[in-house]
């Protein structure tokens, strides 16, 4: 399947400070992307889709200026969560939908600790 | 709206045996796909297996197949000669192709333990 790249795999910050999340489609060119956040022991919850060379969508309740999203070229989108807090932390995981099977393949995932 | 429900949050299996995992979805959409993804300790998720909602026949990998039941809205997991490796989240997802924004919705999982 298709390779999907994620970066940085954990990061722990101070509350208040801003956290950037990349994540990269290595073999194919992905126009959407999605971000979705993870609980433990839950399901995966959607944020946002990242559309590339325009506004993201963000589903119902995610805080826009919270959670940046930014889809600059068809292999990189970055989540950047700003003016983190402790409620903050969580499992954040990216998907690329592979056009050519219509299946979405998942990036390793990112678990971000706000102190 | 598409909901998926896996009514089973936990499951125990010996290796080598046979189990099979349950999910049930609820749509108005005619073309879609069903998709098994599987999530070990390590937090990745994998594909196991998809399944276009045209094709009748059922799909299979290896040691995973599904029984894909349209009328019913079932699609269920069956993992052969369970491996140890197996131990995982297993999500059941559903996506209606929509030509630029193709959403999953996910079942709430259903931890699966492998025991030797």
């Amino acid at each position: 399947g298709a390779v999907v790249s994620q970066h940085p795999s954990w990061v722990i910050c101070k509350s208040g400070t801003s956290v950037k999340i990349e994540c990269r489609s290595l073999d194919f060119q992905a126009t959407t992307m999605f971000w979705y956040r993870q609980f433990p022991k839950q399901s995966l919850m959607l944020m946002a889709t990242s559309n590339e060379g325009s506004k993201a969508t963000y589903e119902q309740g995610v805080e826009k200026d919270k959670f940046l999203i930014n889809h600059a070229s068809l292999t990189l989108s970055t989540l950047t969560v700003t003016s983190a807090h402790p409620e903050d932390s969580s499992f954040y995981i990216c998907s690329c939908p592979d056009r050519g099977t219509d299946t979405q393949y998942f990036g390793p995932g990112t678990r971000l600790t706000v102190l | 709206a598409q909901t998926v429900t896996q009514s089973q949050p936990e499951m125990s299996v010996q290796e080598a045996e046979t189990v099979t995992l349950s999910c049930t979805y609820d749509t108005s959409e005619s073309n879609y796909y069903l998709f098994w993804y599987k999530q070990p300790p390590s937090r990745q998720m994998i594909l196991v297996i998809r399944q276009e909602a045209y094709k009748q026949q059922n799909a299979t990998e290896n040691r995973f197949s599904v029984n894909f039941q349209k009328a019913a809205k079932s699609f269920s997991l069956k993992i052969s000669d369970s491996q140890l490796g197996d131990t995982a989240m297993y999500f059941c997802a559903f996506m209606t192709p929509q030509g630029g924004s193709e959403k999953l919705v996910f079942g709430k999982g259903m931890k699966l333990t492998v025991n030797p």
